[in-house]
């Protein structure tokens, strides 16, 4: 039982490249999300996921894309990367029970957009 | 609309001395609090959480947080610091509604003196 995994560990963009962030989870959970994080910030929300093939805006979703094919699989993308976008990124997941709403985090991407 | 105020972007104590570290939070109904603790270069570990059951909650590693509804807080606190608590500890409400994000604090980076 792995979790939440994220691939890569670490990225290093030039600015106008694209790339794709990978998040896996094995707990069955149907809910996943994407955050970034900066200094003195906090976690900030991009874009969720409530089900198989469902996204959502987050709080600071421009620049990126989301999809969520399937249940065990989260993927962010950046178009065409900007250095306001090197960030360290963390991916999580929760399951579905209202009572319950404890989100387990990835290890994180570091990214840095050159 | 819920946020969280980390009344402290910095605590520093001693080891052996006390831990308090301040949470405020707002929302439109009866929240789920959470802490998360994350040490230097690693991802996000969940300490302790408040779910609308006993309002004293206790945590992973000695740590407790008391949720007071007439406050608006949930400080956490530690009887006796140890060099391994240094770390940022971030402060997150989210609603009971199982799709609502979570929303977390800035952060409050934790030293711990010899």
């Amino acid at each position: 039982n792995a979790g939440v995994t994220q691939t890569p560990k670490f990225r290093v963009l030039k600015t106008g490249q694209s790339m794709t962030l990978l998040c896996a989870q094995d707990m069955n959970h149907e809910y996943m999300y994407w955050y970034r994080q900066d200094p003195g910030m906090g976690l900030r929300l991009i874009h969720y996921s409530v089900g198989e093939g469902t996204t959502a805006k987050g709080e600071v979703p421009d620049g990126y894309n989301v999809s969520r094919l399937k249940k065990q699989n989260f993927l962010l993308g950046l178009e065409s990367a900007a250095p306001s976008q090197t960030s360290v990124y963390f991916c999580a997941s929760k399951e579905m029970r209202i009572s319950y709403n404890e989100q387990f985090f990835g290890p994180g991407t570091r990214l840095t957009v050159l | 609309a819920q946020s969280v105020t980390q009344l402290d972007s910095h605590v520093s104590v001693s080891e052996g001395t006390p831990v308090l570290l301040r949470c405020n939070y707002s929302s439109s109904y009866s929240p789920s609090l959470f802490w998360y603790v994350q040490h230097p270069n690693k991802g996000l570990q969940l300490l302790l959480k408040y779910t609308s059951a006993a309002t004293l909650v206790k945590g992973i590693n000695g740590f407790e947080a008391e949720f007071k509804k007439s406050e608006t807080s949930f400080h956490l606190t530690k009887p006796s610091a140890h060099m391994s608590d240094a770390a940022e500890y971030f402060c997150v409400v989210s609603g009971l509604s199982g799709n609502t994000p979570l929303v977390f604090g800035k952060g409050t980076r934790l030293s711990v003196i010899a």
